[in-house]
């Protein structure tokens, strides 16, 4: 079964060092997503990504924050300066279409933000 | 208002129950719906879509009242295997983004 790779699984960072999530999406889905999980708390939206640029942000992804298609098949989330409220569980998705087709997601990457 | 609401549980039932979860939505627009299980610090894995016609996969069915505004997933003959929390998810309104609720924990035991 295809799946989402995300790279690394756990990252350990000083506040206010720059991190790089990765993600491989699946070969012919066309829409990705980044979310995040704080821990015990429910999964929330950061932004989606579409043709090359980003098709809606939340609030949370704030000018810190920003996504990077720069292959064919990487997909990366970059953080530039952590702050300690940034520890989380950050997943990749992506989707073949719209909404309706749902989501597969990646493993997850473990961002501890010390 | 909380975009999708779900009762945080836990539900504790033996195995062999049926148990049901419950989640409402507050987006008139929104379309498409699921329910993920998400087990203890992984990713949410989509169990199944959601339909007005109400759609059943084996020994889970689940139900979606637009004019409520209201989801269920029912859980029948529950295994230990079940153990999990199940978030109901809708869209957005738009087409670019899936809101999640914040889950149900189900423990199943012995």
């Amino acid at each position: 079964e295809p799946e989402v790779t995300q790279t690394p699984s756990h990252q350990v960072t000083q506040m206010g060092q720059e991190v790089i999530l990765r993600c491989v999406p699946i070969s012919n889905h066309l829409y990705f997503y980044w979310y995040r999980q704080i821990l015990g708390q429910k999964v929330e939206f950061l932004v989606s990504f579409y043709n090359n640029e980003i098709s809606e942000k939340s609030e949370i992804f704030d000018d810190q924050f920003s996504v990077e298609r720069p292959d064919g098949s990487n997909f990366t989330l970059k953080i530039r300066s952590t702050k300690l409220e940034d520890s989380a569980m950050y997943f990749c998705a992506s989707s073949m279409g719209l909404v309706n087709y749902g989501y597969t997601f990646g493993s997850g990457t473990r961002l501890t933000v010390v | 208002r909380k975009e999708v609401e779900q009762d945080p549980g836990p539900f504790n039932v033996p195995e062999g129950a049926t148990v049901a979860f419950n989640c409402t939505y507050s987006n008139s627009a929104s379309q498409s719906f699921f329910w993920y299980r998400q087990d203890c610090r992984k990713e949410p894995k989509l169990l199944m879509s959601v339909y007005s016609s109400g759609n059943e996969d084996g020994r889970f069915t689940a139900q979606l009242n637009r004019a409520s505004q209201y989801i269920s997933l029912l859980i029948r003959d529950s295994k230990l295997s079940d153990s999990a929390t199940y978030l109901c998810v809708g869209d957005s309104g738009g087409y670019n983004k899936l809101i999640f609720g914040a889950g149900t924990r189900l423990a199943v035991h012995p």
